[in-house]
């Protein structure tokens, strides 16, 4: 069983489409978030969800609207792509905020922007 | 944000020798600290962990070494095996879960 499964794998697709990722965990954890890891393998928080809220926004331009239905699921819808947003987008899960707990992270979307 | 740094972005060792990896970090506040290994195509794996109230933790071939009067944390892990090829990521923490990655180090294990 895969412990944090993000969907799809690869997407490639236009700039200016609207497009959406979904990550779903299985190990009962309170906290998800969505990182971006660019070109150079840099890793960077986008959002941070407690329990279905929104704890942490890094700046992060309103294209992107995260959104979790229930503390299993946390998807990332993006409008208007851009060129930029170009890069790979992590899922991960911990047990609980504030905790300081280690982080499992899903296997990965490659979005690529033309 | 956090600077979590890497001394050197780019290893080769032979398999067998033993794989020192450095990372920086200047947030003095931080208490807790992980590296990750992540292979081509995948994501992030966890190898090991370590609070700020130790100096070192031991894991199956890998060792963890905090000094926090310089800020410095490294990974050592003996007889790298070829299977051990990837990037390798340290993260801080403070506060709870608010991580920040350095930019990774590339391991290669030539035969």
């Amino acid at each position: 069983d895969t412990a944090v499964s993000q969907t799809p794998k690869y997407l490639v697709t236009q700039m200016g489409n609207d497009k959406s990722i979904k990550c779903e965990q299985n190990l009962g954890h309170d906290t998800m978030y969505w990182y971006k890891q660019d070109s150079k393998k840099f890793l960077k928080i986008m959002f941070s969800y407690n329990n279905k809220e929104l704890i942490i926004n890094e700046t992060v331009p309103n294209r992107f609207s995260p959104k979790s239905p229930d503390k299993a699921h946390l998807n990332l819808h993006i409008n208007s792509l851009e060129l930029g947003d170009s890069a790979v987008y992590f899922c991960a899960s911990s047990p609980r905020w504030g905790a300081s707990e280690k982080l499992f992270f899903g296997s990965g979307t490659q979005l690529s922007v033309l | 944000g956090e600077s979590v740094g890497l001394h050197l972005p780019t290893l080769s060792v032979q398999e067998g020798d033993n794989s020192i990896i450095n990372c920086a970090y200047s947030n003095s506040a931080s208490d807790y600290f992980i590296w990750y290994k992540q292979e081509s195509g995948k994501g992030p794996q966890f190898i090991i962990d370590i609070r700020s109230n130790m100096d070192k933790r031991q894991g199956q071939r890998v060792t963890v070494l905090l000094n926090k009067t310089v800020k410095h944390l490294s990974l050592q892990i003996a007889a790298t095996q070829p299977g051990d090829s990837a990037v390798y990521f340290c993260a801080e923490a403070n506060t709870g879960n608010q991580f920040y990655f350095g930019t990774g180090t590339s391991l290669t294990v030539i035969p």
